[in-house]
């Protein structure tokens, strides 16, 4: 149980165009679902918290007319990076938060790599 | 200042050996302290997490060990084993929210 999905796992793309990055909950359904960048051999940092039916939060620093989050239900959160350049380029991950007891615990998608030449 | 300090940054262990990775917090509004494994490529899975009011918790090989008082909380892994060789994230929650706070991982790498 508590699998997420993303796709696509990977992307290559052309600077100025838009990219749409899904992430879904495959057994549970998820309220809050969050994304995170990871460049390499780096933490992961946390960019917006999503939560269905609701505008996203970001994180400070994060442009939210570049990347914008749609978390249409409650199993499916998208993240679309607009205009994209080639410091965009890094793995973009999802989270869920899936119930488990009194606590809610994340779990995470596999990652998407962006390459944007 | 929420922060998450994750020592050592890399690691080298024996098969069969204990591999310990640390963690310190400075914010004490923290409830929740997972640690994720990530192989490269993937994305992280949730290993073992601990909450504040028990001082160790132990799964299997894993076992986290949390000091309320020194803001520290540390991963053992016992008898390490090449399928080990990843890296690991511990993390921080704020009270009330989901969402995490990641310490700058730790590369382990397990040699037979």
């Amino acid at each position: 149980g508590a699998v997420v999905s993303q796709h696509p796992s990977w992307v290559i793309c052309k600077s100025g165009t838009s990219v749409k990055i899904e992430c879904r909950s495959l057994d549970f359904q998820a309220t809050t679902m969050f994304w995170y960048r990871q460049f390499p051999k780096q933490s992961l940092m946390l960019m917006a918290t999503s939560n269905e039916g609701s505008k996203a939060t970001y994180e400070q620093g994060v442009e939210k007319d570049k990347f914008l989050i749609n978390h249409a239900s409650l199993t499916l959160s998208t993240l679309t990076v607009t205009s994209a350049h080639p410091e965009d380029s890094s793995f973009y991950i999802c989270s869920a938060s899936y119930r488990r007891g009194t606590y809610n615990e994340q779990f995470f998608g596999p990652g998407t790599r962006l390459t944007v030449l | 200042q929420q922060q998450v300090k994750q020592s050592p940054q890399s690691l080298i262990v024996q098969k069969g050996g204990i591999s310990i990775i640390n963690c310190a917090y400075e914010n004490t509004a923290f409830d929740y302290f997972p640690w994720y494994q990530q192989f490269p490529g993937k994305g992280p899975a949730l290993l073992i997490a601990i909450r504040p009011d028990v001082s160790e918790k132990k799964e299997g090989r894993f076992t986290i060990s949390f000091n309320k008082s020194a803001k520290q909380f540390s991963l053992h892994i016992m008898d390490s084993q090449p399928g080990d060789s990843a890296t690991y994230f511990c993390a921080a929650s704020p009270y009330n929210t989901d969402k995490l706070i990641f310490g700058t991982g730790t590369r382990l790498q397990v040699f037979p």
